[in-house]
């Protein structure tokens, strides 16, 4: 199974401030079949990014995913309040179908 | 408007079987695989189980292999989860949501998510 860890853990913030978030698979990520999600507390979770780098629908452009074969970014270029969530990245279409990494958490500094 | 309203939940005890249900509404359900994600209280996301559009391939986490059993009717426009020998561990909230595409064939993310419904066990 290919196991996704994600860095940091936190990111402290300043609204305005840019966020580099990381995510690293265990094993390549074929066709790039790597997604982001924003979760709220209390809330589900949001598509933000799939195909490692294609905005989901209505996701504002400050919000960007790069990366190939195993390590993967997601940028988020000026921090609005709305922002400060947890962001998980995903694998799809391998076996097991879907594998979340643990999270990393934008907290406002 | 694509819509996702799961049901079921609640506290059972060790051992206990409950069966969550996810209806759909405004899209084409027998045209989309579903899943079925869990978060464990101020845990992260844990994937449980897949289904394809028309039940043909059917995934399970290790975790839940053996005692859940995913199901749909797409003539009802819904999805289902039965979750027997309940353990601890399994407490969380069960999220219902949709492959992004039609007929992905487990190439999707999940663009449509339920609210959740809270599963608890214990005794």
């Amino acid at each position: 199974d290919i196991v996704l860890t994600q860095s940091p853990g936190t990111l402290s913030l300043s609204p305005g401030e840019g966020a580099t978030l990381s995510c690293r698979a265990s094993q390549s990520v074929g066709s790039s079949y790597l997604a982001w999600y924003q979760q709220k507390p209390g809330q589900a979770p949001r598509l933000l990014i799939y195909g490692a780098s294609s905005r989901a629908t209505g996701i504002p452009d400050r919000f960007s995913g790069s990366g190939s074969g195993t390590d993967f970014t997601l940028t988020i270029s000026r921090l609005e309040p709305e922002d400060f969530a947890v962001y998980y990245c995903q694998q799809y279409g391998n076996s097991p179908p879907w594998t979340f990494g643990q999270g990393t958490r934008v907290e406002i500094k | 408007e694509v819509q996702l309203e799961e049901s079921g939940g609640g506290l059972v005890k060790p051992g206990g079987s409950l069966r969550l249900s996810c209806a759909a509404s405004g899209f084409t359900f027998s045209s989309y695989g579903m899943n079925w994600v869990r978060q464990a209280p101020g845990k992260g996301l844990e994937w449980v189980s897949s289904i394809s559009t028309s039940a043909s391939f059917l995934y399970y986490a290790d975790s839940v292999k053996g005692r859940f059993t995913i199901s749909r009717d797409n003539a009802k426009n819904s999805l289902y989860l039965q979750m027997n020998s309940l353990r601890a561990e399994d407490t969380a909230v069960y999220y219902c949501a949709r492959d992004s595409g039609q007929y992905c064939g487990g190439d999707c993310p999940g663009d449509y998510w339920g609210q959740g419904t809270l599963v608890t066990v214990s005794s």
